[in-house]
């Protein structure tokens, strides 16, 4: 059964640094989206993604975010300077069509900021 | 009012048991409804989805919406220990991408 997966499994940097986390989505779906949860906290929306353009996001996604499909499987979460508030889950999810169509999560990445 | 209101648990019940979890929900915009489920540590693993109001039927899992009383459910038929894990509902405005998450309910089914 397809999946989505991510890379890599367990993230740890220092604070100030730049992160990537990648994720190949579902191979013939074409949209993507980014969710992150805080340990013991709900999951929260960070951004979709579509035909190369962001097409959603949230306050969360501020300009130290940004995102990434930087060939046909790859889709990537760039933070640029890490804070230590950003310590947490960050799950890939896509999905075939749009939004009504349900979107298929990935194991997640855990970032550790020390 | 949070926007989506989940009991967090634990709900702890013997194998066998039938299982209710719930959420409530305050936006009445909400068109589509999911339930997943997540084990620690994990990604959520999509369990049900549901357009509307009404059932849904899917092995030993039914979900209901009721959109009149703002509340949607999920049961589990024959629990069993490796049903053992957090259930988070799910919802989302037609047209929008974004979906909103409750904080999940931790299910423990007892051998």
């Amino acid at each position: 059964e397809p999946e989505v997966t991510q890379t890599p499994s367990h993230q740890v940097t220092q604070m100030g640094q730049e992160v990537i986390l990648r994720c190949v989505p579902i191979s013939n779906h074409l949209y993507f989206y980014w969710y992150r949860q805080i340990l013991g906290q709900k999951v929260e929306f960070l951004v979709s993604f579509y035909n190369n353009e962001i097409s959603e996001k949230s306050e969360i996604f501020d300009d130290q975010f940004s995102v990434e499909r930087p060939d046909g499987s790859n889709f990537t979460l760039k933070i640029r300077s890490t804070k230590l508030e950003d310590s947490a889950m960050y799950f890939c999810a896509s999905s075939s069509r749009g939004p009504t169509d349900t979107q298929y999560f990935g194991p997640g990445t855990r970032l550790t900021v020390l | 009012q949070k926007e989506v209101e989940q009991d967090p648990g634990p709900l702890s019940v013997p194998e066998g048991a039938i299982v209710s979890l719930n959420c409530t929900y305050s936006n009445s915009a909400f068109q589509y409804f999911m339930w997943y489920r997540q084990y620690s540590r994990k990604g959520p693993e999509l369990l049900m989805y549901t357009y509307s109001s009404g059932n849904k039927e899917d092995g030993r899992f039914t979900a209901q919406v009721d959109k009149s009383s703002k509340y949607i459910s999920l049961f589990i038929r024959d629990s069993q220990p490796s049903d053992s894990a957090t259930y988070l509902c799910a919802m989302s405005v037609s047209g929008t991408y974004k979906y909103i998450f409750g904080t999940g309910t931790r299910l423990k089914v007892l051998a």
